[in-house]
């Protein structure tokens, strides 16, 4: 079974633009959650999905927003970057019913 | 608020000694931890969850509801369980609300 991934898996953005970030859950999984991991704030719940509807929000400003597809498929957009926008974006898909997350790889955003 | 911390960010010991991975969380209801590990160059993975209460390569953890921690245990220590621990909860029981701690480096000496 193919694991969850990420697309794509490096990226550098200019301060003030926007940026989207992909991620496919593992086939059967309908859950995906997103986190920004910073060495200063670690790992930080961004939002989940489920079923094409947006079931938890962390406390991240409204530039941060997700969707996600009929095929459970996710993106995650980021407007005006930031430079402390600079993280790792996880993705973690589940099935439903269960609270084990399985992770990609991640996607490395660098603003400057 | 719920918080997990994680008081040590890097705990060193020798293979065959039993090491100790602490965590302590603040939460208003019902708790459900997990501990969830990293290995080198590869993705976060769960190592337990407290509602099983399985030994998962030797660990396991106890949930102490008086003491609010989830401390995870090994009575022997072996060098491939370097790795980085993360000590988690999750919100309110709907989704996956999850809230990680800050992480513990742990790495075992030859």
């Amino acid at each position: 079974k193919a694991g969850v991934t990420q697309t794509p898996r490096y990226l550098i953005k200019t301060r003030g633009q926007q940026v989207t970030l992909s991620c496919s859950p593992i086939s059967g999984h309908r859950s995906v959650s997103w986190y920004q991991q910073t060495p200063g704030q670690g790992l930080q719940f961004l939002f989940e999905y489920f079923s094409e509807t947006q079931r938890n929000k962390g406390n991240f400003p409204g530039r941060f927003s997700g969707r996600q597809f009929s095929n459970s498929r996710s993106e995650m957009n980021v407007s005006t970057l930031e430079l402390g926008d600079s993280a790792l974006y996880l993705c973690a898909s589940s099935l439903q019913g269960s609270y084990e997350q399985y992770f990609g790889p991640g996607t490395r955003l660098t603003v400057t | 608020a719920q918080r997990v911390t994680q008081p040590e960010k890097l705990l060193s010991v020798f293979k065959g000694a039993p090491v100790e991975l602490k965590c302590n969380y603040s939460y208003s209801g019902s708790p459900e931890l997990f501990w969830y590990v990293q290995y080198s160059r590869q993705r976060l993975q769960l190592l337990l969850r407290h509602i099983s209460r399985e030994s998962i390569k030797g660990f396991t953890a106890d949930l102490n509801k008086g003491e609010t921690s989830f401390h995870l245990k090994k009575p022997f220590a072996q060098e491939e369980d370097s790795a980085m621990y993360y000590c988690a909860l999750i919100r309110d029981n709907y989704g996956q609300n999850f809230v990680f701690g800050p992480g513990t480096r742990l790495s075992v000496l030859p």
